[in-house]
Order: C-alpha cells, then sequence, then structure tokens
C-alpha cells in the first residue's frame, strides 16, 4: 500500500520552513527519507523506527508517530541545496526488505 | 569507494526488442534491489537479490521480466520484448547487509530505457 505524500510540490524563497508529511494506511513498522535531484540518485536522508521517535541533522529533523501512521520531514531554514523531489519511503513489516515509497514532494527553494 | 554503478545510462528500444540493464554494487555490498520510476511517481520496488539468490521478487511483472545477480560480475535485469510501457527509469540499489538491519539503501543514478 504506497504511502500519501503532501502537499505534492512547495515553493519556498532561501531561509523559509518546509513541512512534508508521508501517512500510510496500514500500521508501520519504519519510516525512511530520501532526497533525489533531478536527473540523479535518491540519497538517503533518514530512518525512522517504530517508537515514535523524531530525529535531525543540521537544519532536517523527522517525527513518526506510529498511532497516526504517519511521519512528517521538517525541514528549517531552507537553501537552495534542499531542492530536489523527497521520498518516504515505509515498512509495515519488520525485516520485510521492501520499501513502498510514496511519489514524492516536489520542493523548489529559490534565492 | 565507488559508488553503485549502473550502465548503460540510457537506452532506447524498439517494441520487441530485448533490454538488458546492469548494476555493479558498492564494493564490499552482497545485497541488490531493483526499483522502476515513472515521470511523476514514487520508486517502486521489483526484486531483492543477493549472490546467486532471487530472495524476494513479488514486484517483478510475471512476464518478459527476470532478475539475476550471480557470483561474479553485475546484477542484470532483463526485459524481453519490450512494450511501451516498459519506459521507465530503473535504479538499482545495494546494501552491505540486509537492509533490515542498516536501514539504509546507495542508489545508482539509474538507467532510462525509452521504447520506440
Amino acid at each position: 500500500q504506497q504511502p500519501v505524500q503532501s502537499p505534492q510540490a512547495v515553493i519556498l524563497r532561501e531561509g523559509e520552513d518546509a513541512v512534508i508529511n508521508c501517512s500510510s494506511s496500514k500500521a508501520l513498522y519504519s519510516v525512511h527519507w530520501y532526497r533525489q535531484k533531478h536527473g540523479e540518485a535518491p540519497v538517503f536522508l533518514m530512518i525512522l523506527l517504530k517508537g515514535g521517535e523524531q530525529k535531525g541533522h543540521d537544519k532536517i529533523s523527522a517525527s513518526f508517530n506510529e498511532k497516526k501512521q504517519q511521519s512528517s520531514l521538517y525541514l528549517t531554514a531552507s537553501q537552495l541545496s534542499y531542492s530536489g523531489t523527497y521520498f518516504c519511503g515505509t515498512e509495515t513489516q519488520g525485516g520485510s526488505e521492501k520499501l513502498v515509497f510514496g511519489k514524492g514532494m516536489k520542493l523548489t527553494v529559490n534565492p | 569507494n565507488a559508488g553503485v554503478m549502473q550502465n548503460p545510462r540510457h537506452l532506447v528500444r524498439r517494441r520487441g526488442q530485448e533490454a538488458r540493464l546492469r548494476c555493479s554494487p558498492m564494493k564490499g555490498h552482497s545485497h541488490v534491489y531493483w526499483y522502476r520510476q515513472l515521470p511523476e511517481e514514487g520508486l517502486k520496488f521489483m526484486v531483492y537479490l543477493q549472490k546467486e539468490n532471487i530472495i524476494d521478487e513479488s514486484g517483478m511483472p510475471k512476464e518478459r521480466f527476470s532478475a539475476e545477480f550471480p557470483k561474479e560480475g553485475p546484477s542484470i535485469l532483463r526485459i524481453q520484448q519490450v512494450v511501451r510501457g516498459d519506459s521507465a527509469a530503473y535504479f538499482c540499489a545495494s546494501s552491505p547487509v540486509s537492509r533490515a538491519n542498516t536501514g539504509e539503501l546507495f542508489f545508482g543514478e539509474g538507467s532510462r530505457l525509452t521504447v520506440l
């Protein structure tokens, strides 16, 4: 079951904040976040495991609410380099090996 | 340390021809995953392989598609008798151990297949 990401696209000015949501209709074991720039490989950002943890590095952080079956990625004081498409990948069963990705959220950060 | 290498980066085939996509995982990685990406769509899981074994092929179409990861050499995704609907970007990812343990996939830059 493909997770639903919202919004689908956002345009920001440098320094503004953004929140990307990822919701699932099934109970989640883990949520994985990746960023893909146009024509490039997706790059791993972080993984959140069941337990409602929050993670972050630099100005990118994420939360995972397993009761609501959703995760949110927070981009603070966005930089031009944050532009790209953000995908969440969900795992509904520990050790399943298979990530199911959402359709992505396209973020454009302008000067 | 070279990343995941995929070739060709771009491939054009006519309907009915065969497409072979190659993926060399990062050094030391023995787990390979193939994903397909259509325009404006997410990455769709196709198959998970370890050396000489197919572990999960639940995302592979039942016909025309096959994958292998031999003891020596790259992983190969083979599409026989291609149709226009096969046009997509095919991404390979690798990990050093079972992804369930580490969580991180290292992706290649993809092979873009166009079927005329």
